[in-house]
């Protein structure tokens, strides 16, 4: 099983400040099977980035992502409101699909 | 547009099993796999399994093999509708199964057209499970 390490557990940042999220895995894991998740409470997580460092639809280009092997990262410039939220990495490689513990994103 | 839209929340005492139905539309139901995924209070996201609607085809995580079934329902009821469906049963529930439960939709974008191995576009609406005595 591919275990992921996200750090830090919290990021206090201000609006218009810049996140830099990281995801670590057990084991290396191929760039095109590495998806980052944003979830807020009371709804179901939404996709950002595929592949390490494409952006799903519709998401704007403030979010990116990047990586390979057992590192990646997910940077946001210019925090909305909107942004602050739990932030999960995934890797789709490997049964069982796993997910990052998260991290949270608050002001 | 696409749409998951799941079943209400549950109430459950230990030893029980539950069911968690997930009705699909707005898209070709039988192309895509759709994954069930839980989130227990203060915890993170953990995946259950998935379920190739065409066919049935099932892959389950090892945590719950025995205890987990997930099965699709694509009939066609009438000329004008049709069931786009998939069924969770989680059986012989234990209080930390209480969780909030989504079922999410694979894409295309990780391995593509015919495997489970794909990040997930759209998600349900998540149901709420609780086990209680």
């Amino acid at each position: 099983e591919v275990v992921l390490t996200q750090s830090p557990g919290t990021l206090s940042l201000s609006p218009g400040g810049r996140a830099t999220l990281s995801c670590r895995a057990s084991q290396s894991v191929d760039n095109r099977f590495l998806a980052w998740y944003q979830h807020k409470p009371g709804q179901p997580p939404r996709l950002l980035i595929y592949g390490a460092s494409s952006r799903a639809a519709g998401i704007p280009d403030r979010f990116s992502g990047s990586g390979s092997g057992t590192d990646f990262a997910l940077t946001i410039t210019r925090l909305e409101p909107e942004d602050f939220a739990v932030y999960f990495c995934q890797q789709y490689v490997s049964s069982p699909i796993t997910f990052g513990p998260g991290t949270k994103v608050d002001i | 547009q696409v749409q998951l839209v799941q079943s209400g929340a549950e109430v459950k005492k230990p030893g029980a099993s539950v069911e968690v139905s997930c009705k699909a539309s707005g898209y070709t139901f039988t192309n895509y796999y759709i994954h069930w995924v839980r989130q227990a209070p203060g915890q993170g996201l953990e995946w259950l399994g998935s379920i190739n609607p065409s066919g049935g085809r099932t892959r389950y995580a090892q945590k719950f093999q025995g205890r987990l079934i997930l099965t699709s329902d694509t009939s066609t009821r009438t000329v004008n509708t049709s069931t786009s469906s998939v069924t969770m049963e989680l059986s012989s529930l234990r209080y930390d199964d209480a969780a909030v439960y989504y079922c999410a939709k694979g894409s295309l974008l990780g391995y593509g057209a015919g495997s489970s191995y794909n990040p997930y576009d759209y998600w349900g609406q998540g149901t709420l499970v609780t086990v209680s005595s």
